[in-house]
């Protein structure tokens, strides 16, 4: 099955920082989908972007499909953003999670 | 729009009891809904699929006696935890996909955390 691959595991900047998220997958992609999990574990939807651009305030995400790479790109952090991103990709079967960024955004 | 509930939201049972589950497509109707399962600190593990009207389909490992689930209609999933252990502590999250619209996305509920005593 897809293998999905987020990098870096731990991010920490200083508030009004800029800061790029990065998700690897290893095959083509039905559904690539970004999500910020808040403290009380409820996973937000931040993306639904299998390919091309999408932007949402101070966040945007980038998919290169033929390239088999996501980014997730928050513009002027505020510690509210502070949280485990994830990225979870689907091929031909099941939605896979990577194992998440941990952002922390000090103030 | 596509909002997904979970009841309950927290859940605190005994060893050996059962617990029940539900999950609600709320403005959606959901022919396809997922359960996962998620440990502190590490991330979401898919358990099983559930189909509308037939048998779920369980990934290897997870023992369908045990994580018993039944979606009985296009809006509601359950996940039945039988025989609850320690070991079964966890935070269970289920998801469904919007069948009106033909996109993979899917919505995910706000999580069910488990403890058994």
């Amino acid at each position: 099955g897809i293998q999905v691959e987020q990098s870096p595991p731990d991010l920490i900047l200083q508030e009004g920082a800029n800061s790029t998220l990065r998700c690897n997958f290893s095959d083509s992609v039905n559904n690539l989908q970004w999500f910020h999990q808040n403290p009380w574990g409820q996973l937000i939807n931040l993306f639904y972007i299998p390919s091309g651009t999408k932007q949402n305030g101070r966040l945007s995400a980038t998919t290169v499909a033929t390239e088999r790479y996501s980014l997730l790109y928050i513009s002027s952090s505020q510690t509210t953003d502070s949280g485990v991103y994830f990225c979870a990709a689907q091929g031909a079967q099941k939605l896979v999670f990577g194992q998440g960024t941990r952002l922390t955004i000090n103030p | 729009g596509a909002v997904v509930s979970q009841h309950p939201s927290r859940v605190i049972c005994k060893s050996g009891t059962s617990v029940k589950i539900e999950c609600r497509s709320l403005d959606f109707q959901a022919t396809t809904m997922f359960w996962y399962r998620q440990f502190p600190k590490q991330s979401l593990m898919l358990m099983a699929t559930s189909n509308e009207g037939s048998k779920a389909t369980y990934e290897q490992g997870v023992e369908k006696d045990k994580f018993l689930i039944n979606h009985a209609s296009l809006t509601l999933s359950t996940l039945t935890v039988t025989s609850a252990h320690p070991e079964d502590s966890s935070f269970y999250i289920c998801s469904a996909r919007d069948t009106g619209r033909g996109f993979y996305e899917q919505y995910f509920g706000p999580g069910t955390r488990l403890t058994v005593t």
